[in-house]
């Protein structure tokens, strides 16, 4: 079954433990993105990854990192998570982006909460 | 980008169809049309998407009128597991913001 898969579901956290939310597609798809949603603020894109080795800020990267060695997996870190990193959180994943392309299929989400 | 603006919330009768409307008069002639939605707590789900011509797929119709200002969701035969946030999204590649920025969208409320 085609999907992308977060994990993990749930994470209850403390300030300042580095933590590491994974991403994985199955789908082959070149571009990966993460995002958050707060309420009232809507979804806003973290990071995100055109292919392999290639990744770029969204709107609001500032305390998270990624990474993208492999095409399947896209990883979120947060090094030294804050309570203002508490947040549902969305791996999102695309065959391609560009030209119409920008079907998203998104994981079922990471409900962070940082203590 | 183009702005767009919709309907905070709508309700539809189960088994009815849910025209769910949305405004973008200043759309340009090569974005596209994205329509999506999120079922409470639960990742955006892809819907639809058009550039002028009405598309048709297993979900939904998107119609979007001769001057491309507006455009309509149609869910045929809603159903309670239709009940949710609906996002239109008016995008470009390559556009001022490059990705695609869901609003706060419509919350369709099926009622039975």
């Amino acid at each position: 079954e085609a999907q992308v898969t977060q994990n993990p579901r749930y994470l209850i956290t403390v300030t300042g433990k580095k933590l590491t939310v994974t991403c994985s597609q199955n789908m082959n798809h070149e571009y990966m993105s993460w995002y958050r949603q707060d309420p009232g603020l809507g979804l806003r894109q973290i990071y995100y990854s055109m292919n392999v080795e290639v990744t770029d800020k969204g709107d609001v990267p500032e305390g998270y990192k990624v990474s993208r060695k492999e095409k399947r997996n896209f990883p979120l870190i947060l090094e030294s998570p804050s309570p203002n990193q508490t947040s549902l959180y969305f791996c999102a994943s695309s065959l391609f982006y560009g030209q119409g392309g920008e079907k998203l299929f998104f994981g079922s989400g990471t409900q962070l909460s940082v203590l | 980008d183009a702005k767009t603006t919709q309907p905070p919330s709508m309700d539809c009768a189960e088994g009815r169809a849910a025209n769910l409307p949305c405004n973008h008069s200043t759309i340009s002639g090569n974005e596209y049309v994205y329509w999506y939605r999120q079922i409470h707590s639960q990742g955006p789900q892809y819907i639809i998407h058009g550039l002028k011509n009405n598309e048709t797929n297993e979900m939904a119709s998107l119609i979007i009128t001769e001057d491309r200002k507006s455009s309509t969701l149609i869910l045929p035969h809603a159903t309670l597991r239709d009940t949710a946030v609906y996002y239109c999204i008016a995008f470009r590649y390559g556009g001022a913001t490059n990705k695609l920025i869901f609003g706060t969208g419509t919350l369709l409320a099926v009622q039975p």
